[in-house]
């Protein structure tokens, strides 16, 4: 069975330092994996997904995640954080198939991120 | 491209009353994914649907939830009767290649029984 781990579910940093949110997975096949970003009531975004592809994935607003089936982990880094970036991040690990139907995303609990001035 | 359109964006309604939110995916998506956000249980997969076809509806919480897709354009979700523990956002979210690519998501529906 897959499933996503966030391990925190509240970051806080200082703009302009780097930000660390941290994800583990679970997949008993090779998993196709995702990082959403919610801004408070708004819907959901994708910011940068992995596919069996490049481990180290980049995508908008200057976050990029690392895949590492060693340690399963795929965990979002930015080197430099703004005001903007404060909201709740997702990680988000595929589901099962069924047969040759599309199966579901399976989301984290979520990790608010907040950033001071 | 309009992105996947959900309507009502709010929805406040008595309990007991029928609540009937309305989802316009993507053009060309062939999924359709119904999700339910709460502070509680985070978000929560109710249903999904492929080429139309209801392929999961494990995460449905009770009878008194619905759901149809009756064509390529269009799906409802329907809950009757409503209850005040039913308070949440209901996200629609629509995909081409399913979960490879990840999921279009709607603004959300903020439904609210009093």
């Amino acid at each position: 069975a897959q499933s996503v781990t966030q391990l925190d579910s509240h970051v806080s940093v200082s703009e302009g330092t780097p930000v660390l949110l941290r994800c583990n997975y679970s997949s008993s096949y090779s998993p196709s994996l995702f990082w959403y970003v919610q801004h408070p009531n708004k819907g959901l975004q994708l910011l940068l997904k992995y596919t069996s592809a490049a481990t180290l994935v980049k995508g908008i607003n200057g976050f990029e995640a690392e895949f590492k089936k060693s340690e399963t982990s795929f965990h979002l880094t930015k080197p430099s954080a703004h005001m903007s970036d404060a909201a709740e991040y997702f990680c988000v690990v595929s589901g099962r198939n069924y047969g040759g139907s599309q199966g579901n995303l399976i989301f984290g609990k979520g990790t608010k991120l907040s950033v001071k001035p | 491209d309009a992105g996947v359109i959900q309507s009502p964006r709010h929805e406040v309604t008595e309990m007991g009353q029928e609540v009937t939110l309305r989802c316009k995916p993507i053009s060309g998506h062939n999924s359709l994914f119904w999700y339910r956000q709460t502070m509680m249980r985070g978000l929560e997969l109710l249903i999904y649907f492929n080429n139309n076809v209801p392929i999961d509806d494990s995460g449905m919480p009770e009878d008194r939830f619905s759901a149809k897709m009756p064509n390529a354009s269009f799906s409802t979700l329907k809950i009757q009767p409503s209850e005040p523990r039913d308070s949440a956002v209901y996200f629609c979210a629509s995909s081409s290649t399913g979960q490879r690519d990840g999921y279009t998501f709607g603004s959300g529906t903020r439904l609210t029984v009093v």
